[in-house]
């Protein structure tokens, strides 16, 4: 059973452009988080998704960050017109339906590098 | 009264030692708290939970201490190894909810 796969494992962009994170939660889970880790700090939560549903977003900017799980295939966190603020580790974790956010299997991760 | 507070932020120990790595929260909703490790270039992987209805929780060398009236709970790793070496996470989470984390200690244990 293979783990949350995350791609790309390193993403490079200019200030301006846009980035696209995926994960794709282990098979049978059905509850996708993302986090944000910056160096010397902690993971900080920005959204749970379930199937077709945004469940929590208190965590998300409110401009320029969207996120989306859809039915088929993997769930993405998009960063538009990125700053060199959004330079970050991004983590996606994945749980199963009866243990919500109690068991988290998290990713490797995205390390997002803006220039 | 979402936060966790956790301390210290880095911690050196001899190998065969004990690390202690304490935490605290507001929210006494959290019914939920686990630990997290993570390695290097690595995500968090779970390494020990417990529930406020137990004061403590052990498996191997990890035991998690809970004080439920005090709203905190700390990690005991005893007889550390260097392989220990990494960054702990304590977190909450109440329910099918988010999981919210401690700000990490980085641990060391030296030879």
């Amino acid at each position: 059973n293979a783990g949350v796969m995350q791609n790309p494992r390193h993403l490079v962009r200019r200030r301006g452009q846009e980035a696209r994170l995926r994960c794709s939660p282990m098979k049978g889970h059905s509850h996708v988080y993302w986090y944000r880790q910056l160096p010397e700090e902690g993971l900080k939560f920005m959204v749970y998704l379930q199937k077709e549903n945004i469940i929590d977003e208190s965590g998300m900017p409110k401009e320029r960050f969207s996120a989306e799980f859809p039915k088929e295939g993997p769930s993405i966190l998009r960063i538009q017109q990125v700053v060199r603020g959004d330079s970050a580790a991004y983590f996606c974790a994945s749980s199963p339906p009866s243990q919500g956010g109690e068991k988290l299997f998290f990713g490797s991760g995205t390390q997002l590098s803006v220039l | 009264q979402q936060q966790v507070k956790q301390s210290p932020q880095s911690l050196i120990v001899q190998k065969g030692g004990i690390s202690i790595i304490n935490c605290a929260y507001e929210n006494t909703a959290f019914d939920y708290f686990p630990w997290y490790q993570q390695f290097p270039g690595k995500g968090p992987a779970l390494l020990i939970a417990i529930r406020p209805d137990v004061s403590e929780k052990k498996e191997g060398r990890f035991t998690i201490s809970f004080n439920k009236s005090a709203k905190q709970f700390s990690l005991h790793i005893m007889d550390s190894q260097p392989g220990d070496s990494a960054t702990y996470f304590c977190a909450a989470s109440t329910g099918y909810q988010k999981v919210t984390f401690g700000t990490g200690t980085k641990l060391q244990v030296i030879p």
